[in-house]
């Protein structure tokens, strides 16, 4: 079946630092791809998406791009803040399994000043 | 302001006492949809809804039962809670089904099963 695996974490950088949080998946059809944010005490957000291969997703200066060859979807960002300390879902969505979305376990980050 | 609500945000019970966890969202969605998140199991999906009347089992539907009889209302009903449903719950709701909408998330119930 369809699955989503995430890095580890926590993260923990300082301000300015580069950011990469892997995300590989499997998946007998053709996903759209989604990383979602969920900062303290709040529910999920949709950070970026990408709905076929090549694509690329990009958002508050994250950014993520679909490739199919290496079946990957990795977060980045050039220059981290305080304020993008959260937790990072990737998550999968099959057009031929409805709205279900596939979540990876998650990656918390935390950033210092 | 578009958002999907939940209540109780917070809830303490005791095993076998039923309890409904409301959702609502004012989005008009049609798609609407429960989820669980656990420790190192990110979220995993308990029901969905394609629309009205229209449910149908998640990943871990057991325990659990819903009901979608108005199309911005979607609860989550728990007969008989036993420990192990002790979790963050979220409520979500997307335009349509199919893999390419948005969810839009509301902001997590709180349960411990005691």
């Amino acid at each position: 079946g369809n699955s989503v695996t995430q890095m580890e974490g926590p993260v923990t950088l300082s301000e300015e630092a580069f950011l990469t949080i892997n995300c590989t998946y499997t998946a007998t059809g053709y996903p759209s791809l989604f990383w979602y944010v969920q900062y303290p005490g709040e529910g999920l957000q949709l950070l970026l998406k990408a709905t076929k291969a090549d694509d690329k997703g990009s958002n508050k200066g994250f950014e993520a791009t679909y490739r199919k060859e290496t079946t990957s979807f990795h977060l980045e960002k050039g220059s981290v803040q305080v304020s993008d300390s959260a937790v990072y879902f990737c998550a999968l969505s099959d057009y031929n399994q409805g709205g279900k979305l596939i979540f990876g376990q998650g990656t918390e980050l935390s950033v210092k000043p | 302001e578009a958002q999907v609500t939940q209540n109780p945000r917070y809830l303490i019970t005791v095993t076998g006492k039923k309890l409904t966890v409301t959702c609502s969202q004012n989005m008009n969605h049609e798609y609407m949809s429960w989820y669980r998140q656990d420790p190192g199991l990110g979220l995993r999906q308990i029901y969905y809804s394609m629309n009205v009347e229209v449910t149908d089992k998640g990943d871990v539907p057991e325990g659990y039962k819903v009901s979608r009889k108005e199309k911005r209302n979607f609860p989550l009903i728990l007969e008989s809670p036993s420990p192990n449903q002790t979790s963050l719950y979220f409520c979500a709701s997307s335009l349509s089904t199919g893999g390419l909408y948005e969810q839009y998330f509301g902001p997590g119930t709180r349960l411990t099963v005691t």
